[in-house]
C-alpha cells in the first residue's frame, strides 16, 4: 500500500520564479494540507485542501496556492520565489472526521538561489 | 494561538540509557497530541498519540501521558538504541483548528553505541 509521495524531491530555483510541488495521498485518504519545514525548525501549516477546495489556511502570504484534484492529489505553488521560501515542503494526507495524525510524505527541498 | 515548547536539544545519549524529552503545549478547547519521529532526510512518521487527559499512549517502547493539570505530553524511553537517533517532534490539534497540526520546534537525539 503506497503511503504519500512527494514528487519531486529536490528542485533548484531562482529568486523571482514560480515552482509547483505535486504530492498523491494514501490510498483512502482525501484531505490533503501542506507544511513548510525550514531548516532546524518545526513544520508549519500552511493549507489544507478538502472537495477540491481550500478548508483551512495558515499565516502564508498569497504567492502561496495550491489545488486539489479529483482523485485527492494535490499541488503547491509558489509564486516569486524569495530565499526565505527555502525549505522541506512535507504533504500531509488523511481520512476526513477521524484524525487518527495524518501520514506524511518524504518532502520535497526546494532552494531558491 | 495553540502553541507548543519542547526542551531544546540536542540531546546525546549512551546507548540503552533512558530518555526523556519534554513537552509542554497552550491550546484552546481539548486538544489532541501527538510525537513524531523524522529520520535524517525522511518525512514524518507517527509515534504515539493520545486524545484525551490521562491517556497513555505507547509504541517501540516509547510512551507518554497526556497530563492536563500540568499540560505536558513527556516522551519517555527506558533504554534508547543507536536506531532511535532522529528528530523527535511533539505536536498538537485542537478543537477549533479542524486538523491542523501545531509543532514544537523539535529535539535531535543522537545516540551513541
Amino acid at each position: 500500500d503506497a503511503g504519500v509521495t512527494q514528487s519531486p524531491t529536490h528542485l533548484i530555483k531562482t529568486r523571482g520564479q514560480q515552482v509547483t510541488l505535486r504530492c498523491s495521498p494514501k490510498s483512502g485518504h482525501d484531505t490533503v494540507s501542506w507544511y513548510q519545514q525550514a531548516l532546524g525548525q518545526g513544520p508549519q501549516f500552511i493549507f489544507q485542501y478538502y472537495e477540491e477546495e481550500e478548508r483551512q489556511r495558515g499565516n502564508f502570504p498569497d504567492r502561496f496556492s495550491g489545488h486539489q484534484f479529483p482523485n485527492y492529489s494535490s499541488e503547491l505553488n509558489v509564486n516569486a520565489l524569495l530565499l526565505g521560501d527555502s525549505a522541506l515542503y512535507l504533504c500531509a494526507s488523511g481520512p476526513m472526521g477521524e484524525f487518527y495524525g495524518y501520514t506524511f510524505g518524504s518532502g520535497t527541498r526546494l532552494t531558491v538561489v | 494561538g495553540d502553541s507548543v515548547t519542547q526542551m531544546e536539544g540536542p540531546v546525546t545519549l549512551s546507548e540503552e540509557a533512558f530518555l526523556t524529552i519534554n513537552c509542554t503545549y497552550t491550546a484552546t478547547g481539548y486538544p489532541s497530541l501527538f510525537w513524531y519521529v523524522q529520520y535524517p532526510g525522511e518525512g514524518l512518521q507517527l509515534l504515539l498519540k493520545a486524545t484525551k487527559a490521562d491517556d497513555k499512549g505507547s509504541n517501540k517502547g516509547f510512551e507518554a501521558t497526556y497530563r492536563k493539570e500540568t499540560t505536558s505530553f513527556h516522551l519517555e524511553k527506558g533504554s534508547v538504541q543507536v536506531s532511535d537517533s532522529a528528530v523527535y517532534f511533539c505536536a498538537l490539534v485542537s478543537g477549533g483548528s479542524n486538523y491542523k497540526l501545531t509543532f514544537g520546534k523539535g529535539t535531535l537525539l543522537t545516540v551513541n553505541p
